[in-house]
């Protein structure tokens, strides 16, 4: 099964800063990929797919970069609201599997 | 477009349970459909796809042989039937709808499944 390793698994930053949150695959996934945030007692909500592709809706501070291997998520400023959960998945052979997730948390 | 999931509780291990996800606002039939769950405190895990008429289905090694998955898209619902639950099969299961582009683009809002004595 396809692997995917995010990492840091927990960030501390200030509102303002630029986060940056990395994903691994264990083979390439072309760039079969997708980001999500996840709030407490929340269902995901699709931030990025297609690696850098924003969904429809998402504020544009969010990015996406990679193919291959290797990938990553920014937001180039932190806002109040996006003190969450973030997930990397792959969807380019089942089973899709995650990434172990990355909390970004209020410095 | 609008996915409700319905039919968790609490279970005693060895039993089974039934979950149903009613989806409204898009054509149900034209989309495969997937069950997500996460474990109290935990992250996210695949549990299984069907496509959108129900001719391949595909499921997570964890739950292979113990739980299956269908659609009636003449009701606009999926099924989730888990046989043979487990203790770590605890979680809240989430239906989600996929693009085979996108990934999953609408989630529901989860109902948790607790496998406990």
């Amino acid at each position: 099964d396809m692997q995917m390793t995010q990492s840091p698994s927990t960030l501390s930053a200030s509102v303002g800063d630029r986060v940056t949150i990395t994903c691994r695959a264990s083979q390439s996934i072309s760039s079969w990929l997708a980001w999500y945030q996840q709030k407490p007692g929340k269902a995901p909500n699709l931030l990025i797919y297609k690696a850098s592709s924003l969904e429809s809706g998402v504020p544009s501070r969010f990015s996406g970069s990679g193919s291959g291997t290797e990938f990553t998520l920014t937001i180039s400023s932190l806002q109040p609201d996006d003190f969450a959960t973030y997930y990397c998945q792959q969807y380019n052979s089942y089973p899709w599997t995650f990434g172990q997730g990355t909390k970004v948390e209020i410095k | 477009a609008q996915l409700v999931e319905s039919g968790g509780g609490v279970v005693q291990p060895g039993r089974s349970l039934r979950l149903s996800c009613a989806a409204s606002g898009f054509t149900f039939s034209s989309y495969g459909m997937h069950w997500v769950r996460q474990a109290p405190g935990k992250g996210l895990e695949w549990v299984a796809v069907i496509w959108y008429d129900g001719s391949n289905k595909y499921f997570a090694d964890s739950v292979k042989g113990r739980f299956t998955i269908s659609r009636d898209n003449s009701r606009n619902t999926l099924y989730l039937q888990m046989n043979s639950l487990r203790a770590d099969d605890t979680a809240v299961y989430y239906c989600a709808r996929a693009q085979i582009t996108l990934g999953f683009d609408y989630w529901g809002q989860g109902t948790l499944v607790t496998v406990s004595t």
